[in-house]
């Protein structure tokens, strides 16, 4: 079954740093698609960055990269020169697969991480 | 544009009420998602429109009834809800394409008294 891990809780940075969230995911299918968002405490789900399975590069947008390892199945998002207005929660996702969902399909959910960027 | 906005923002009502949710897009987006979320968990699905008929129903109670009135609008109609279906409940829309990015509106904030 497809799986989204998100292992940490919880993260610190410091302003102007860079910082790595981690999240791996588990599936048996060759086509799939990993996508990061962003929730402030005001609530708005904020899409950040795709990454497809077959996308040889890995994506970039502004500040935040997506460092994609196939063969250790993670995705981790990097995320430059930390400002106060990163602090939020960060959830990874993994759409369905088509040929298992057809159409519409679900978006599998990471348990998320909280990250506080200090001034 | 990617803006979804729902109305309203906060929503208190008791059990015996009846309340609609509002959610809307400009995006000419063909597909429409209602989600649940509870604090610190992520969001969890509770129908898709799709072409604005109804395309998964993940076993909500009929308590919640959503409507598709056209391709840009999409409610949640609320009756005899109970004080753990207090939530924020999230609209997204995406393209029926092979990415189908999901954009959120801001939410709204439920409490059932």
């Amino acid at each position: 079954a497809q799986k989204i891990t998100q292992t940490q809780p919880g993260m610190f940075v410091q302003e102007k740093e860079a910082v790595t969230l981690d999240c791996t995911y588990d599936t048996s299918d060759q086509s799939y698609g990993l996508f990061w968002y962003k929730q402030p405490s005001s609530g708005e789900m904020i899409f950040l960055i795709y990454q497809g399975s077959y996308d040889e590069q890995n994506a970039t947008e502004g500040r935040y990269s997506l460092n994609f390892q196939k063969a250790r199945k993670s995705a981790n998002l990097v995320i430059s020169a930390s400002q106060l207005g990163d602090s939020a929660m960060y959830f990874c996702a993994m759409r369905e697969p088509a040929q298992r969902a057809g159409n519409n399909r679900k978006l599998i959910w990471g348990l998320g991480t909280s990250l506080a960027v200090n001034p | 544009d990617t803006e979804v906005t729902q109305t309203p923002k906060h929503l208190v009502m008791g059990m015996t009420n009846k309340k609609s949710l509002k959610c809307e897009q400009h995006m000419g987006h063909r597909a429409m998602y209602w989600y649940k979320q509870k604090a610190k968990k992520p969001p969890e699905l509770m129908f898709v429109y799709s072409y604005e008929k109804l395309s998964i129903n993940e076993s909500v109670p009929s308590r919640f009834s959503p409507e598709c009135p056209n391709s840009s609008l999409l409610n949640l109609h609320l009756h005899a809800l109970q004080p753990e279906d207090s939530a924020l409940y999230l609209c997204a829309s995406s393209q029926v394409d092979n990415v189908e990015t999901q954009y959120f509106g801001p939410g709204t904030r439920l409490l059932v008294l």
